[in-house]
């Protein structure tokens, strides 16, 4: 089993659609969580970074971080075709230090 | 440069050759790390450098696998006797330090393809 569960997708949404993006992790000893966007061809973009449990916001995007059921979520609202991407989870147990991060989901926003 | 910058951007190797793969991070930037990413996984760590030397190698698969870093700035990582499972994304990052809140910049990445 890997610490990181993540499913590849691809997840297919009409603009404007809210979109979730989830993450389930086995180690506990995860404190940070990450959601890195990567284009075709480009190197991981980070997009959020949360510690511990709770919610973040930022613009369009909310990161959600539940320890107790060692799952994390990502929303975004009103997508845009230019989310199309492939949206990769990661965690580390000191800060950005050796992250482990999912496979990534593919995310296809029609216009 | 504004960036981590990584090349080549492509190498094309045979079997059994030797390659390095160069890494500039960004200026200023004293932790530096190297990730390797499959098709269709996620980037997988490799290496971590603080300054010259290598904090954290456990990631590197065997012995053909060793990366430097001498003065602290650029990073190379060699492969030795490639082999085609080698084939992959090989990414590179860096952040202003190690703690707790020091984002880590990702390159493009090297395509390396053993044939």
């Amino acid at each position: 089993q890997k610490e990181v569960e993540q499913d590849p997708g691809p997840l297919s949404v009409p603009e404007g659609a809210i979109v979730s993006l989830n993450c389930t992790y086995s180690n506990s000893a995860f404190q940070y969580f990450m959601w890195y966007r990567q284009y075709s061809r480009k190197g991981p973009e980070l997009l959020m970074y949360t510690y511990s449990s709770g919610n973040k916001e930022d613009g369009r995007f909310t990161a959600q971080v539940d320890k107790s059921s060692k799952y994390i979520s990502l929303f975004i609202r009103d997508s845009q075709p230019s989310d199309s991407a492939t949206y990769l989870c990661a965690m580390g147990k000191v800060g950005f230090q050796k992250l482990v991060f999912g496979t990534g989901t593919r995310l296809l926003v029609s216009p | 440069g504004a960036g981590v910058s990584q090349t080549p951007s492509n190498k094309v190797t045979e079997k059994g050759k030797y390659v390095e793969l160069r890494c500039d991070p960004i200026s200023g930037h004293t932790a530096l790390y190297w990730y390797r990413q499959s098709l269709g996984q996620g980037p997988e760590f490799l290496i971590y450098f603080q300054g010259t030397g290598a904090a954290d190698d456990s990631g590197l698969p065997n012995d053909r696998f060793f990366a430097v870093r001498p003065e602290g700035s650029v990073s190379t990582l060699k492969i030795q006797r490639t082999e085609r499972g080698d084939s992959a994304v090989y990414l590179c990052a860096s952040s202003l330090g190690q703690g707790m809140n020091t984002e880590a910049f990702f390159g493009q990445g090297t395509r390396l393809t053993v044939v």
